[in-house]
């Protein structure tokens, strides 16, 4: 299976909630990126988290790393109707050129 | 600046011919990488390059996939003999270097149909 296994597979919220999403990946990593795709083009990075940090804030997105789970969660706090998209995190491994994506999480923010 | 841009952005080709797909990556981005999802799909690696050299071909399909990088800019994704199977979004990205450090940059791909 892939390095990146997102959880869940699909979420609904409505419009103003948090949104959660996880991904568990299998081996050592140099970091940790979350990118968004919308109806199925071009991926959009969002934010990378290096193997050393724990946290990391961007406006409404606040991801976490937990090396010892090898896991991360993304949140989206007050969603909003444009958050609507896929989200992927793609994990890399030291010394490697390889970005391993994940399934990805379907959100759907209702207005 | 420009982004990194594909074509086309929509093929249809009947089974069994050859396609040619196109990527132009940000100027000055020295690492590629070519992807496929299919629908509903994560992303599926399938080659990278640094500069002209391709250092790891082995994400490609089949020996009916190939690629090259001309100049360090420019890359083409050829498909011979297409299949249905072959059907799907075709990604490419660029980053500055092919190295953890980077973010990667993607273009609005290119969505093959073998009919």
């Amino acid at each position: 299976s892939q390095q990146g296994e997102e959880d869940p597979q699909a979420l609904s919220i409505q419009e103003g909630e948090n949104a959660t999403m996880n991904c568990s990946y299998k081996t050592s990593i140099n970091n940790l990126q979350w990118y968004r795709q919308n109806s199925g083009r071009g991926l959009v990075h969002l934010i990378l988290i290096r193997s050393n940090e724990r946290e990391k804030h961007s406006g409404r997105l606040r991801v976490t790393l937990d090396t010892s789970k090898k896991s991360s969660s993304l949140l989206i706090t007050a969603s909003r109707a444009a958050d609507t998209a896929s989200y992927f995190c793609a994990t890399v491994s030291s010394g490697t050129y390889k970005y391993i994506f994940g399934t990805g999480t379907r959100l759907k923010v209702l207005a | 600046g420009a982004g990194v841009s594909q074509s086309p952005s929509n093929k249809v080709t009947e089974k069994g011919k050859d396609v040619e797909l196109r990527c132009d990556p940000i100027s000055g981005h020295t690492a590629l990488y070519w992807y496929r999802q299919s629908l509903g799909q994560g992303l599926e690696f399938l080659i990278y390059f640094q500069g002209n050299s391709a250092p790891d071909k082995s994400g490609l399909p089949s020996d009916r996939f190939s690629a090259e990088r001309t100049g360090g800019s420019v890359s083409t994704l050829t498909i011979q003999r297409t299949q249905q199977e072959d059907s799907a979004v075709y990604l490419c990205a660029s980053s500055p270097e092919a190295l953890a450090a980077y973010e990667q940059y993607f273009g609005p791909g290119t969505r093959l149909t073998v009919t």
